[in-house]
């Protein structure tokens, strides 16, 4: 069955520290992979969206991911943690076929400690 | 302010009654989406619309639920004879297709439409 998947409900790092947020995917087709954002009392937004082409994909504020077919996965990094980006983070997929509506993981709030 | 606006924000209604959530997406959106999100879980799909044209409906989405999208603008979407299982958060997304008319993926949503059933 197709499942996106995020290890870690909660992350905490200290400012300054290295952020990774992981995402698996299951399907026998790479899908189109997203990240979005979700701070608080705001509405989602995108961060950052892996299709074709280039598998390290940059995105806003620092952030990036890596496409990697033989993992599965997608995780998010950011080399330096600031304060404002304390935030819930997902990971979103496209599986190919039907509509292609956008399937989300189950989120990862990310705290980070002065 | 031209982003995706939802109506009304919060929501408190009783078991059993009816209640209608509105979306206003960007103009130039022609694909409008909903999804729901309870505490601690990612927004589950509930249903797509391309223009007025109800393309997609999760099985998530019982009979009670309806929504529309008549003149390809704003959608509505209504939930009738509330249980208490469905408080949650009502998201709208909208968004436009890719160059082959595909999903590009890029949802902008609103803040969302907070239900809570007493």
């Amino acid at each position: 069955a197709q499942s996106v998947t995020q290890l870690g409900s909660h992350v905490s790092v200290s400012e300054g520290a290295l952020v990774l947020l992981r995402c698996n995917y299951s399907s026998s087709v790479p899908p189109y992979l997203f990240w979005y954002v979700q701070y608080p009392n705001q509405g989602l937004q995108l961060l950052l969206k892996y299709t074709t082409g280039a598998t390290l994909v940059k995105g806003i504020n620092g952030f990036e991911a890596e496409f990697k077919k033989s993992e599965t996965s997608f995780h998010l990094t950011k080399p330096s943690a600031h304060m404002s980006d304390a935030a819930e983070y997902f990971c979103a997929v496209i599986f190919s076929g039907g509509y292609q509506k956008v399937t989300f993981g189950t989120g990862t709030k990310l705290q980070v400690i002065p | 302010d031209t982003g995706v606006s939802q109506d009304p924000r919060h929501k408190i209604t009783k078991r059993g009654q009816n209640v209608t959530f509105r979306c206003d997406p960007i103009s130039e959106h022609n694909r409008l989406y909903w999804y729901r999100q309870t505490l601690g879980q990612g927004p589950e799909f509930l249903t797509y619309f391309q223009n007025e044209a109800q393309l997609e409906k999760s099985r998530l989405l019982s009979d009670r639920f309806s929504a529309e999208r008549p003149k390809g603008s704003f959608s509505t979407l209504e939930i009738q004879r509330t249980e208490q299982g469905d408080s949650a958060m009502y998201l709208c997304a909208s968004s436009h297709p890719g160059l082959a008319g595909g999903n590009t993926g890029e949802l902008f949503f609103g803040e969302g439409s907070r239900l809570t059933v007493l």
